[in-house]
């Protein structure tokens, strides 16, 4: 069994671009989300989605969007980066809205 | 103000010494508390899970305490190994609620 995993591993971006990354769980969990982690910050919620059709607003969403077309995938896209944006990036899944969160291995974006 | 705080910050410990994390928390009402290892370069994992009732947990070498009523919690390691090297992260969240509180973590590093 995978888990949950994300794409790209590491990504450097101009300022200005899109990009989208990748979030995929093979646990039939209903529950996702998307973290960003930050040196001397922690791990701060962007945007989750508690079962597939619905999504919501975390602590830092502006700039980023998601969708939930179906149970396994949550992609997370970056209309026009900005710098502020250089990261990492985790993705998370839990059965139900109060589970133990899974993370995947991390997404490290850079925008130059 | 953060509603999890952790200490200490940082600190360096010699193979096969023990160690005691601390977590401090404001998340009220509350209704579990996680530590989660991060390794460098991966996303984190659970170690243990405490609820309200609950006032210690073991995984291994590792032991969680909880003190509900001064809203406290402790990470013990025991006969440290290199392996323990990583960032514990305490991890708070209120009843019914998948949006979690989390702390900035206690950055571990065990030396030959």
């Amino acid at each position: 069994t995978a888990g949950i995993t994300q794409a790209p591993t590491s990504q450097i971006l101009a300022a200005g671009r899109s990009m989208t990354l990748r979030c995929t769980q093979d646990m039939r969990h209903n529950a996702m989300y998307w973290y960003r982690q930050d040196l001397g910050l922690g791990l701060r919620l962007i945007h989750y989605s508690n079962t597939a059709g619905t999504t919501g607003k975390g602590e830092v969403p502006d700039g980023y969007s998601v969708s939930r077309a179906n149970t396994d995938d949550f992609p997370l896209t970056l209309a026009s980066a900005v710098p502020s944006q250089t990261s990492v990036y985790f993705c998370a899944s839990s059965v139900g809205t109060s589970g133990e969160q899974f993370f995947g291995p991390g997404t490290r974006l850079t925008v130059l | 103000k953060n509603q999890v705080e952790q200490s200490p910050q940082s600190l360096i410990i010699l193979e096969g010494k023990n160690c005691t994390l601390q977590c401090n928390y404001t998340v009220s009402p509350f209704s579990n508390l996680r530590w989660y290892k991060q390794d460098t370069g991966r996303g984190p994992v659970s170690l243990t899970i405490m609820t309200f009732s609950e006032n210690t947990k073991s995984n291994g070498r590792y032991t969680a305490t909880l003190d509900a009523d001064t809203k406290q919690s402790s990470l013990h390691i025991t006969a440290s190994q290199l392996s323990d090297s990583a960032s514990y992260i305490c991890v708070v969240s209120a009843p019914g609620n998948n949006r979690l509180a989390f702390g900035k973590g206690n950055q571990v590093v065990v030396i030959p």
